[in-house]
């Protein structure tokens, strides 16, 4: 079946301690997107490829990276992670941005926890 | 601003009756509006669409309403069944000038058996 796969489902990372999370999807869309979630909270985006386009969203911390090697594969990168940064990490497609009549086909998510 | 607002408060209903629940909006005007279901520590599942000039979809057990005077969206889920109980998300995508797209905080429900 075509989907979004992300890995690790956990990561646990010291504070300031690089991390990487990654994402992969298999339905060829053109966008991919990275969320932030908290607990209770609504996903916040943080940027989105599209095609190799990069958009930041104008609140996003300058700690948070992003890299599109290629359609399949995205990567979020935390550059020195803080405690705020603890939250579930949503990695999202779409053929279209806004994703029309289709919506945003969604991964597992990672869970960071920082230490 | 512009808000989205869902109820943040857990619904609680019975077995076998009707689920509705609320997506409201404010200086927002959005071309279409999505809802999708979330379970924990899961990523959101895509479930329907209504386009601004649409006034009701359904699939299946699920029927979605679009009010752009009101500025809400109603999503009913007839005849709920405990597996139904889960967070349900709506998202507003706005298409006019800057591409805007805007989640709610999402309101759980939990269907009794």
């Amino acid at each position: 079946d075509a989907m979004v796969i992300q890995n690790p489902r956990y990561q646990v990372t010291q504070f300031g301690k690089p991390v990487t999370l990654s994402c992969s999807q298999t339905l060829n869309h053109n966008v991919m997107y990275w969320y932030q979630q908290k607990s209770s909270q609504a996903p916040k985006l943080l940027f989105h490829y599209y095609d190799k386009d990069f958009n930041n969203e104008a609140d996003t911390p300058d700690n948070f990276q992003s890299r599109r090697p290629n359609t399949s594969f995205c990567f979020l990168d935390i550059r020195s992670p803080g405690l705020g940064d603890a939250a579930m990490y949503l990695c999202a497609t779409s053929r279209v941005p806004g994703g029309a009549n289709y919506g945003y086909t969604f991964g597992s998510g990672t869970r960071l926890t920082v230490v | 601003s512009q808000k989205i607002e869902q109820n943040s408060e857990a619904l609680n209903i019975q077995e076998g009756k009707t689920a509705t629940l609320t997506c409201n909006y404010t200086n927002y005007s959005p071309a279409y509006l999505q809802w999708y279901r979330q379970d924990p520590g899961r990523g959101p599942v895509f479930l329907l669409l209504i386009r601004e000039n649409e006034k009701e979809k359904r699939k299946e057990r699920l029927k979605v309403t679009f009010d752009t005077t009101l500025k809400q969206s109603l999503f009913h889920i007839t005849a709920s069944q405990p597996a139904d109980s889960a967070t349900y998300l709506c998202a507003l995508v706005s298409t006019s000038g800057t591409y805007k797209y805007i989640f709610g905080t999402g309101t759980r429900l939990k269907v009794l058996a």
